[in-house]
């Protein structure tokens, strides 16, 4: 049981690139979240999904989109990287919403130069 | 504004004591308040959820209160260990959208 998977580990992309960070779960839940965080300010969501083919704005959405076509899948895309995207992603899903505890990955570092 | 508060100066204990931390929170009602341990370069790791309706909430050598009154939780670790060294985050349901907002997290360093 594989729980939360995030790709890549890390990454370092260039100003105005593009890239999509993947999470899985194998876990048949509902839920998936997207968090950033960063040093001093905490963990942060960005967006979330209550089931496939649902999305919904977090916290900080600005720069990011995502999309959930499959229960399993949630992605996170950065259309055009800027500096203060640099961050730690984590992904988390719950079967529930978080009337019990949320399943996180392991994170991706991404740095933009 | 909302705010969740935990203490940004590291608990610094010895091995065998009591580690007490507190969580603060303003303009939230929230239905549940979760605990979660994070290692350095990990993910955060579910620990303990409390309801509204439950004072206090126990998990092995873990504790956790909750007063909706003060607005406040703590969270003890008993005959805490070196391998209990890690940030502590607490979090909570804030406008009931199933969606977890979280507190920057307090560090614990349990000394031998």
């Amino acid at each position: 049981n594989a729980g939360v998977t995030q790709t890549p580990k890390f990454r370092v992309l260039k100003t105005g690139q593009s890239m999509t960070l993947l999470c899985a779960q194998d876990m048949n839940h509902e839920y998936m979240y997207w968090y950033r965080q960063d040093p001093g300010m905490g963990l942060r969501l960005i967006h979330y999904s209550v089931g496939e083919g649902t999305t919904a704005k977090g916290e900080v959405p600005d720069g990011y989109n995502v999309s959930r076509l499959k229960k399993q899948n949630f992605l996170l895309g950065l259309e055009s990287a800027a500096p203060s995207q640099t961050s730690v992603y984590f992904c988390a899903s719950s079967s529930s919403g978080g009337g019990e505890g949320y399943t996180f990955g392991s994170g991706t570092r991404l740095t933009v130069v | 504004s909302q705010k969740i508060e935990q203490n940004s100066e590291a608990l610094n204990i010895q091995e065998g004591k009591t580690a007490t931390l507190t969580c603060n929170y303003t303009n939230y009602s929230p239905a549940y308040l979760q605990w979660y341990r994070q290692d350095p370069g990990r993910g955060p790791v579910f620990l303990l959820l409390i309801r509204e309706n439950e004072k206090e909430k126990r998990k092995e050598r873990l504790k956790v209160t909750f007063d909706t009154t003060l607005k406040q939780s703590l969270f003890h670790i008993t005959a805490s260990q070196p391998a209990d060294s890690a940030t502590y985050l607490c979090a909570l349901d804030g406008d009931g959208n199933n969606r977890l907002a979280f507190g920057k997290g307090n560090q614990v360093v349990v000394i031998p």
